[in-house]
């Protein structure tokens, strides 16, 4: 039973398309996050909700808007997709503690997004 | 605000060697430290975390850190490690308000 799942893990797409990544996560967690895992590996946070409110909004350009209908889903949609946009997402969800930390968070396998 | 320094990029090993990987940390206030690995092609998995209590932590496969907090260090080791170690290892922090900050990973080789 996956904890964490997105799909698709793979998406190829051309230049100036719009696509989504969908997430969902049966933990019952109240957070949940979007990363970008660049060429180099690195990961970066992108976003994160809170019971379906958005708590942190990096500097991202705004064709990325999140949407999460509810607290255990969060999706992701690009438009007018760029080559610069090609790189792993990752969607986390995790436990906030009273204090407002998080305790551990739990990953997705990944969506490879390659913009051609 | 919180950043995470991982002191090597890469870090070769032979079978049976023991390893550590290296983590610095800046932090204003109390965080909490993770280690995640991430194996080829696949998503990421805890492999310990310190919350509070003993500085010494054990997560899976063998792996083991040590929380220091007068050198904001929190040092990855393993004593022996397999083939399958062979991954991308990544330190994270997480602290009030913040989502987990990860460092830029240390990519462990281990060879026969």
């Amino acid at each position: 039973d996956t904890a964490v799942s997105q799909t698709p893990k793979y998406l190829v797409t051309q230049m100036g398309n719009d696509k989504s990544i969908k997430c969902e996560q049966n933990l019952g967690h109240d957070t949940m996050y979007w990363y970008k895992q660049d060429s180099k590996k690195f990961l970066k946070i992108m976003f994160s909700y809170n019971n379906k409110e958005l708590i942190i909004n990096e500097t991202v350009p705004n064709r990325f808007s999140p949407k999460s209908p509810d607290k255990a889903h969060l999706n992701l949609h690009i438009n007018s997709l760029e080559l610069g946009d090609s790189a792993v997402y990752f969607c986390a969800s995790s436990l906030i503690i009273p204090g407002g930390a998080d305790t551990e968070a739990f990953f997705g396998q990944g969506t490879r997004l390659t913009v051609v | 605000a919180q950043s995470v320094t991982q002191l090597d990029s890469q870090v070769p090993v032979f079978e049976e060697a023991p390893v550590e990987l290296r983590c610095n940390y800046s932090s204003s206030v109390s965080v909490y430290l993770f280690w995640y690995v991430q194996y080829p092609n696949q998503g990421l998995q805890l492999l310990l975390k310190y919350l509070s209590g003993s500085t010494l932590v054990k997560g899976i496969n063998g792996f083991e850190a040590e929380f220091n907090k007068s050198q904001t260090s929190f040092h990855l080791r393993k004593p022996s490690v397999h083939i399958s170690d062979t991954a991308e290892y990544f330190c994270a922090v997480s602290g009030y308000g913040t989502a987990l900050i990860f460092g830029k990973g240390t990519t462990l080789s281990v060879s026969s």
